[in-house]
């Protein structure tokens, strides 16, 4: 079967770093999303990778190894802000979209 | 990214009523739209995709009759909750992407739904 594993909660102190990673098993594999979800919004869209590397987009990066089946989502001077849920969904051979359950990250001042 | 807008934002209604929800695209042409369900605490759940002139595609397990879609042009999407019930309360989200299978899916604001 196909899942995503990435953990329930994590919290973090303001100003510092987090890293919020994510297995994955699929039938295929088309690329890996990272998306925001404040609570009680819809998710925002923060990150593709389809590649293995590191990309990097502000305050925010995201790590991909296709063959560790293995992504991470580093948010660098965290901000009270930056609380909320963080999906990982991977897109599969059948460019359907597999999500996980997602992170629940709790910043303290 | 594309712009996404849902109506209504939060609906109230009683057991037994039809509800219908909008997504419009505001700013592309999206072939293809999917609308999600999500229970408090839980992953977004895809309940069916839907391409512009054609019947929706649904999930197992999603009830076609009870959820009904119309995709009737590039900017706009409906889905019908008919005869509503207590355990059809979510947060219903629809998502727009662009021709190609591979373009990220934006999402809508959601719709809060709430059957007494």
């Amino acid at each position: 079967g196909q899942n995503i594993d990435q953990p329930t909660e994590m919290t973090a102190t303001e100003g510092a770093i987090v890293q919020i990673n994510c297995t994955y098993q699929t039938s295929g594999f088309n690329g890996l999303f990272w998306y925001q979800q404040h609570a009680g919004e819809a998710p925002t869209f923060l990150s593709y990778n389809v590649l293995d590397g590191l990309e990097e987009k502000g305050r925010f990066s995201s790590f991909l190894s296709r063959s560790k089946g293995y992504s991470y989502l580093l948010l660098k001077e965290l901000q009270m802000k930056d609380s909320a849920s963080y999906l990982c969904a991977v897109m599969d051979s059948n460019y359907q979209l597999i999500w996980g359950a997602g992170t629940k990250l709790i910043i303290k001042p | 990214g594309a712009v996404v807008s849902q109506h209504p934002s939060r609906v109230i209604c009683k057991s037994g009523t039809s509800v219908k929800i909008e997504c419009r695209s505001l700013d592309f042409q999206a072939t293809t739209m999917f609308w999600y369900r999500q229970f408090p605490k839980k992953s977004l759940m895809l309940m069916a995709t839907s391409n512009e002139g054609s019947k929706a595609t649904y999930e197992q397990g999603v009830e076609k009759d009870k959820f009904l879609i119309n995709h009737a042009s590039l900017t706009l999407s409906t889905l019908t909750v008919t005869s509503a019930h207590p355990e059809d309360s979510s947060f219903y989200i629809c998502s727009v992407k662009a021709g190609s299978v591979q373009e990220t899916q934006y999402f809508g604001p959601g719709t809060r739904l709430l059957v007494l």
